[in-house]
């Protein structure tokens, strides 16, 4: 198993660019979630999913969208990118909700909006 | 809104000593607490995690302590190695919270 993998490694943006977060995972997880990690304020929950085709808001999930038309694919996109969106993303995955204690986390995106 | 902090922000010690991480919540509801190491550059790795019914775990050199009362939580790291150079956090699940409930009556 790859685990959960993330691309891009590394993104500069513009302001008001587009973009999408790729995250997938081939353990048949049905959570996934994303977070991003700012200094001083730990990892904060953007959104997530329960299964394919379900989707929910997490703590902070302005100016960023999800999808799940898969069972393995949680991409998510920023549809103007802000200064404020500069960050470390992870995505994340579980077996359940229920097994959040066993999420296995993707190694990161970093994003510059710039 | 349950808030969480560590203290201090950064750390360095001599190795081969011992350290406590602190962690401290404000909601003290909760389902059990998860302790994750982050290298750099990386994903979080889970250490330990403690139930709510708990008051410790221990792994190897590792033994985190919980107390729900004080809301707080202490990740204790024995004879510190230059491999344990990392960034640690701390993690609470909040207990399921419950609706009001819907009183059903089927009439005949």
């Amino acid at each position: 198993n790859a685990g959960v993998t993330q691309t891009p490694k590394f993104q500069v943006l513009k302001t008001g660019q587009s973009m999408t977060l790729q995250c997938a995972q081939d353990m048949n997880h049905e959570y996934m979630s994303w977070y991003r990690q700012d200094p001083g304020m730990g990892l904060r929950l953007i959104h997530y999913s329960v299964g394919a085709g379900i989707t929910d808001q997490g703590e902070v999930p302005n100016g960023y969208n999800v999808s799940r038309s898969t069972t393995e694919d949680f991409p998510l996109r920023l549809l103007s990118a802000a200064p404020s969106q500069t960050s470390v993303y992870f995505c994340a995955s579980s077996y359940s909700q229920d097994a959040w204690e066993t999420q296995y986390f993707g190694p990161g995106t970093r994003l510059l909006v710039l | 809104k349950q808030e969480v902090t560590q203290i201090p922000a950064a750390l360095s010690v001599p190795e081969g000593e011992n350290l406590v991480l602190n962690c401290s919540f404000t909601d003290s509801a909760i389902y059990n607490l998860q302790w994750f190491r982050q290298d750099p550059g990386k994903g979080l790795t889970s250490l330990l995690l403690i139930q709510s019914s708990q008051r410790e775990q221990t792994s190897g050199r590792l033994n985190a302590s919980l107390d729900k009362s004080s809301g707080r939580s202490t990740l204790y790291i024995a004879a510190s190695q230059p491999g344990d150079s990392a960034t640690y956090l701390c993690a609470v699940k909040i207990r399921v919270t419950f609706g009001t409930g819907t009183r059903l009556q089927v009439t005949l």
